[in-house]
């Protein structure tokens, strides 16, 4: 079983709408990312969180919010979601030791 | 905020060749880590690189902490048709406010020809 899941995989919605995505661990990692990858961009961090009670955010963070529910779970929200929100996105899980990330499969979101 | 510049952007090759691809900043970096991607899929961990000159393999790939602290170069020997995808070199800084957060370069678009 993957050690990063994300919900859903694929999504298609239109402007204004509110969209969850959602991400679980089972690697027991305390520190949780969100990013966005554009084509030709890289990926951006939009909001990290280093335990259940500490949210950041990150470079690209105007539009989303987040929820860290439990040490394993770490959503992100769109409130009103606008066509240039149209990406992919990953989250990941690293251990304070280290620091080094691993991804899950990602989010394709598509903003009608 | 921090760029990593990372080259080439895209290469390609024929199977069986090698190939070098690299990352530079601007500031010191503590960690250099490379990723490679497939279509579809969430970027996976090549190799971690903690310390400066450290020179690490994996299998067919190799990865170099430069000395500067402000590089790094992932090579890979004998390439083969599943080697296709894009790597990402990504770093944390020393010091300041980076937490641990990872600055990725651009990504180099790697195709194999059989």
């Amino acid at each position: 079983d993957a050690d990063v899941t994300q919900t859903p995989r694929n999504r298609i919605t239109k402007t204004g709408k509110r969209i969850m995505l959602e991400c679980s661990q089972t690697k027991g990692h305390d520190r949780m990312y969100w990013y966005r990858q554009d084509p030709g961009l890289g990926l951006r961090l939009i909001y990290y969180s280093f335990d259940v009670k500490d949210i950041n955010k990150g470079e690209i963070s105007d539009g989303y919010s987040v929820s860290r529910q439990a040490q394993a779970k770490f959503s992100l929200s769109l409130e009103s979601a606008i066509p240039n929100q149209t990406a992919l996105y990953f989250c990941a899980t690293s251990e304070s030791a280290t620091d080094t990330q691993y991804f899950g499969p990602g989010t394709r979101l598509t903003v009608l | 905020g921090q760029q990593l510049n990372q080259s080439p952007q895209s290469m390609f090759i024929q199977e069986g060749e090698d190939v070098s691809m690299n990352c530079t900043s601007s500031s010191i970096f503590n960690t250099w880590l490379w990723y490679k991607q497939d279509p579809g899929e969430g970027p996976v961990l090549l190799i971690a690189l903690y310390k400066a000159g450290e020179l690490t393999s994996n299998g067919r790939l190799t990865a170099q902490f430069g000395i500067t602290r402000k590089d790094s170069f992932l090579n890979i020997s004998a390439s083969i048709p599943s080697d296709v995808g894009i790597y990402f070199c990504a770093g944390i800084e020393a010091g300041g406010t980076s937490y641990g957060k990872l600055t990725f370069g651009q990504g180099t678009i790697l195709t194999v020809h059989p």
